[in-house]
């Protein structure tokens, strides 16, 4: 199975501030990674997804990179409904497998 | 509009049965997963489906040999049926579509969650 790892697990952060969350393949996933954030009590949302491309309806001030084993999620003037988590996911098989979660929280 | 039900308290060595009823979208049109949450913890992919369910069904190493993943696409539902729960099984377990880009996949559309809880 494909591990994917994030790190930092958690940050904190300051209104307006620019963060980035890392996420590494144990493999070579070309671009199939997505993004997806996750408040409290609520179903995931799907925000980022061929690694750099924005799903519709999301704000640009998220964006994504990467490609092969190396990937980032950069929120630049942070927003206080953008206080979540974060997952990423691969999609290079059918055995998905999402990164343990980054915890963005208020400083 | 996705909506799991039919989670609840279920001793361990029970079964459950988990319902997602789609509305407003082709249905048949997409396939499906099954992914759960247990508490306080990170998600986990549990199963997969094609649009239509002779192409192909995925699962989890956790839940291999245990659960099915199956549809209905004439009622326009997704089933996950759960044998032989384990207390490691106690989540929240969401149905989820999957969207294609050009390049590749992911969930676009997620329900509300059921909570099932394994314990005696």
């Amino acid at each position: 199975d494909i591990q994917m790892t994030q790190s930092p697990s958690s940050l904190s952060a300051s209104v307006g501030d620019r963060v980035s969350i890392t996420c590494r393949a144990s493999q070579s996933i070309s671009n199939n990674l997505n993004w997806y954030q996750q408040k409290p009590g609520k179903a995931p949302k799907l925000l980022i997804y061929d690694a750099s491309s924005l799903q519709s309806g999301v704000p640009p001030r998220f964006s994504g990179s990467g490609s092969g084993t190396d990937f980032s999620l950069s929120i630049s003037n942070l927003q206080p409904e953008d206080f979540a988590t974060y997952y990423c996911q691969q999609s290079y098989n059918n055995l998905w497998t999402f990164g343990q979660g980054t915890k963005v929280e208020i400083k | 509009q996705l909506v799991e039900s039919g989670g609840g308290l279920v001793k361990p060595g029970g079964s459950l049965r988990l319902s997602c009823a789609a509305s407003g979208f082709s249905f048949s049109s997409y396939s499906m997963n099954w992914v759960r949450q247990a508490p306080g913890k990170g998600l986990e992919w549990v199963a997969s489906i094609s649009s239509y369910s002779l192409d192909y069904v995925y699962y989890g190493e956790s839940v291999k040999g245990r659960f099915t993943i199956s549809r209905d696409n004439a009622k326009n539902s997704l089933y996950l049926q759960m044998n032989s729960l384990r207390a490691e099984d106690t989540a929240v377990y969401y149905c989820a579509r999957v969207f294609c880009s050009s390049i590749s996949c992911g969930f676009d559309y997620w329900g509300q969650g059921t909570l099932v809880t394994v314990s005696s």
